[in-house]
């Protein structure tokens, strides 16, 4: 069966501090990833998606950026994070018709 | 670009039945979904509606009308458990092929005993 893993489940990072959030898939190959951020009781944002290795694509402009170095690996970064980048992240990954997310990190920037 | 609507707070009893509502405007329409997501947690998925109609698991029903840009979620029976935020998204093609899911702000439903 297909499974989702994210890490670190909660972060706690000082503003100007880099970022990297990781995200792995296992039992399925080449799937469309995704990683979205959730501020405190809003609805999710689509920060960037992938279609395959190095594919990337941008929603919104910010300091964050992406990578997939690997066909099951997805990886959200950061140089030098701010206080607007507190949230709940969120990778996830498509099959048929659903979504399904990892467990989510918690982001506070301090 | 993408965009959805749906209230931001539904109360119901226990037993009650509750029908959360979604309009959403897009380019490139693929289907409707819906998701639950308790306080702390993911999201988790629950429906799906890529046809007009009504589409039901167990408790939960979903409605789609592509015409009317518009879906609903019904939840029969409510249980307490059934207090979570709930969500409804839109799959749609981009470019370069890649189904991308916008996501509506919620809707927090409290079920009440």
């Amino acid at each position: 069966s297909q499974t989702i893993h994210q890490w670190p489940a909660t972060l706690v990072q000082p503003v100007g501090s880099p970022l990297s959030l990781e995200c792995t898939v296992e039992g399925t190959s080449n799937p469309n990833l995704y990683w979205y951020r959730q501020a405190a009781g809003r609805g999710l944002q689509l920060l960037f998606y992938s279609i395959g290795i190095d594919q990337i694509s941008s929603e919104v402009p910010q300091n964050l950026s992406a990578s997939r170095p690997q066909d099951r690996q997805f990886i959200l970064s950061s140089k030098k994070l701010l206080l607007s980048d507190s949230g709940f992240y969120l990778c996830a990954w498509t099959q048929g018709q659903g979504s399904f997310f990892g467990q989510g990190t918690r982001l506070t920037v301090v | 670009g993408q965009s959805l609507e749906q209230p931001s707070e539904v109360t119901a009893v226990e037993g009650a039945i509750v029908q959360i509502n979604c309009t959403y405007q897009t380019s490139g329409f693929y289907g409707l979904s819906w998701y639950q997501q308790h306080d702390g947690g993911a999201p988790t998925f629950l429906s799906y509606n890529a046809l007009d109609g009504l589409e039901e698991t167990g408790r939960f029903s979903s409605f789609l009308s592509r015409s009317d840009s518009y879906g609903y979620l019904l939840l029969q029976e409510l249980q307490m458990k059934d207090s979570a935020s709930y969500f409804c998204a839109v799959r749609s093609i981009s470019s370069g092929s890649a189904r991308q899911l916008t996501f509506g702000s919620g809707t927090q439903l409290t079920v009440l005993p």
